[in-house]
């Protein structure tokens, strides 16, 4: 059965920490995506990757094909980042039939 | 460039009725996927349409079904609803060149969806 593990639940950060979400999955993946939701639903698309390692600002997302898990890290982190973070995998090629994680809220505290 | 357009955002139907929700994608995408949110199942893939034809199925009863019209522009609908069908109701596009598993995704705002 495919599935993706994300941990932790929920997890509370003092601005300026540095923050890792974790992410597991089934084999036979073909993408990786890491998306962010603020309250109100809408849903932001942060990193999609099927190998290595990709950044943007602060954010960087990295992925181990062989240990089948990939993570979100978040540096230097600020309220604004306060949102739920999913990942979703995405499995049999040509596709975007998502699995998703069951996501992790992310308070950053002034 | 305009994103991914949804409608209704709100609607509020009673159990039995049936509901037809909007998307338009992206100018240029010719993927439109659709997605159900729910506190208690979290998000689940319902379908996904490519060049007007369904790609993909999540597992989801027959009453949910789809179409893309040749602007790319996607239906979905749900008939007979049941309270259990209360959700929001997301849509995504991406460009579709043909390895969609492998393109970013960009997300409409969603259709609340309240069953009563």
């Amino acid at each position: 059965k495919n599935e993706v593990e994300q941990s932790p639940q929920n997890l509370t950060a003092q601005e300026g920490e540095f923050i890792t979400i974790n992410c597991s999955y089934s084999v036979g993946i073909s993408a990786l995506h890491w998306l962010q939701q603020h309250p109100g639903g809408g849903i932001v698309s942060l990193f999609m990757l099927s190998s290595g390692k990709k950044k943007h600002g602060r954010l960087i997302a990295t992925i181990n094909i062989q240990e089948k898990h990939s993570s979100l890290h978040i540096t230097a982190s600020h309220p604004r980042d306060s949102a739920v973070y999913i990942c979703a995998a995405s499995y049999g090629g040509a596709t975007n039939k998502l699995i998703f994680g069951t996501g992790t809220l992310l308070a950053v505290q002034p | 460039k305009a994103g991914v357009t949804q409608t209704p955002r709100y609607l509020i139907k009673t159990r039995g009725q049936q509901v037809t929700l909007s998307c338009s994608p992206i100018s240029g995408h010719r993927s439109v996927s659709w997605y159900q949110q729910t506190p208690g199942q979290g998000l689940q893939f319902l379908f996904e349409y490519f060049s007007e034809t369904q790609r993909n199925k999540g597992n989801f009863p027959g009453r949910f079904s789809g179409r893309q019209f040749s602007n790319s522009r996607s239906e979905m609908n749900v008939s007979t609803l049941e309270l259990g069908d209360s959700a929001l109701y997301l849509c995504a596009s991406s460009i579709g060149t043909g390895q969609t598993g492998n393109e970013k995704l960009f997300f409409g705002s969603g259709t609340q969806l309240s069953v009563l």
